[in-house]
């Protein structure tokens, strides 16, 4: 596919388990950050999302943790799947009024083996 | 029944040409928005507007112009264009007064120049 020889950072999981994708961000002043997945020929898909003001939040199968303090954001993935083999994306937004828009961090591939 | 669409999905197109790639979203937001994302899978913001009016214009070359003639339609059109302008270039929506809330984003479209 088209991942082949992209040399992103990759986590190779087997299928069944958990997996846990990882992310640093720039801004101490963001407060709202996003989790997507990108499937080879589709656009970024939105995951799970998280505020500032919140240090943890689950959605169906997925957790997302937030660590202000190290500016650190994490994706946790239970029961890992084959369908869930993408490059992950983690973006922040920053308090900016008219400049309201999503920085984006260097993605992961999550390779999933069956 | 695709919320942000984009067309066409693939360009090819010699250096020196100019091409314009479309976007429409039926989800009502007022906020739209082109990323680039390059070879390395890096997503990077060009332009973003609301209600038609360009809100950011991240240090775009001026021979891309991003063209909104409503609030769900946002165009890019790409002049001259140069080797390195081969990418995959997406559009997005979302609702501005919701400053938390997540792009959706269209499927791309590769253009490659040649």
């Amino acid at each position: 596919g088209e991942n082949v020889g992209l040399h992103l950072p990759t986590l190779s999981v087997q299928e069944g388990d958990n997996s846990i994708i990882n992310c640093a961000y720039s801004n101490s002043a963001s407060d709202y950050f996003i989790w997507y997945k990108q499937e080879s020929g589709k656009g970024p898909q939105f995951i799970i999302d998280i505020r500032s003001n919140m240090d943890k939040r689950q959605g169906q199968r997925v957790t997302v943790l937030l660590n202000k303090t190290v500016k650190h954001l994490s994706l946790q993935i239970a029961a890992t799947q084959p369908g869930d083999s993408a490059v992950y994306f983690c973006a922040e937004n920053g308090r900016g009024g008219a400049t309201n828009k999503l920085i984006f961090g260097t993605g992961t591939l999550l390779a999933v083996q069956p | 029944d695709t919320a942000v669409s984009q067309t066409p999905k693939y360009l090819v197109t010699q250096m020196g040409n100019d091409k314009s790639i479309k976007c429409e979203q039926n989800l009502g937001h007022d906020t739209m928005y082109w990323y680039k994302q390059d070879s390395k899978k890096f997503l990077k913001i060009m332009f973003s507007y609301n209600n038609k009016e360009l809100i950011i214009n991240e240090t775009v070359p001026n021979r891309f112009s991003p063209k909104s003639p409503d609030k769900a339609h946002l165009n890019l059109h790409i002049n001259s264009l140069e080797l390195g302008d081969s990418a995959v270039y997406f559009c997005a929506s979302r609702l501005r007064d919701l400053y938390n809330s997540p792009l959706h984003f269209g499927n791309g479209t590769r253009l490659t120049v040649t």
